[in-house]
């Protein structure tokens, strides 16, 4: 079965460390995108893209990066961690046709 | 910018109750609405997608229904059951933007 999966689920990391959280999936989507979760905030957007080489900010971008080679892959790279970007993290992808949502297992990060 | 919003953010029944959880949206030029449940440390797992053009989508005890004029949308559960006890979030796909817009879940708890 297609499915999109990330790694690693968990991570404990000292701040002003560079961190990046993987995300692939198998359905060949073209978007692809990266929430975090917090409590009393819901889920935010971080970064997306609509395909290979495209790449766009979110609500919540800075401090973060992507960057897509591969309809596969979506890394979400944190250059100098923060305390602050202590959360969970989620990628998602999108059937083009229908506009349905799917969702990874989730990455939690602890920056200390 | 589109606002939903999940009232109440928590609910406790008990089981075999009928019930009805509760998204609003401000913007009713939408693409989709979907509704998620997501149980503790875990994604976000689809449950119903309703397109912009559709009143209401079934599947097995869970159907939702779709008032884009009103700017809501139910997601009813029959019979419901322990393993139901999980926090269901909807999300909003407007026409013409590029973001998904999530509510802050209700946390729901069927006790046995």
């Amino acid at each position: 079965d297609a499915e999109i999966t990330q790694s690693p689920r968990h991570k404990i990391t000292e701040t002003g460390r560079q961190v990046t959280l993987a995300c692939h999936q198998t359905w060949n989507h073209n978007n692809m995108f990266w929430y975090r979760q917090d409590l009393g905030h819901g889920l935010r957007l971080i970064h997306y893209s609509y395909g290979v080489h495209d790449t766009n900010k979110g609500e919540v971008s800075d401090g973060y990066s992507v960057s897509r080679s591969n309809t596969e892959d979506l890394p979400l790279t944190l250059e100098s961690a923060a305390s602050s970007q202590t959360s969970v993290y989620f990628c998602a992808s999108e059937t083009e046709n229908t506009g349905e949502l799917f969702f990874g297992e989730g990455s939690r990060l602890t920056v200390l | 910018k589109q606002e939903v919003t999940q009232i109440p953010a928590a609910l406790s029944v008990p089981e075999g109750e009928n019930l009805v959880l509760n998204c609003s949206f401000t913007d009713s030029a939408i693409y989709n609405l979907q509704w998620f449940r997501q149980d503790p440390g875990k994604g976000l797992t689809s449950l119903l997608l309703i397109q912009s053009s559709q009143r209401e989508q079934t599947s097995g005890r869970l159907n939702a229904s779709l008032d884009k004029s009103s700017g809501r949308s139910t997601l009813y559960i029959a019979a419901s059951q322990p393993g139901d006890s999980a926090t269901y979030l909807c999300a909003v796909r407007s026409r013409g933007g590029n973001q998904f817009y999530f509510g802050t879940g209700t946390s729901l708890t069927v006790i046995p």
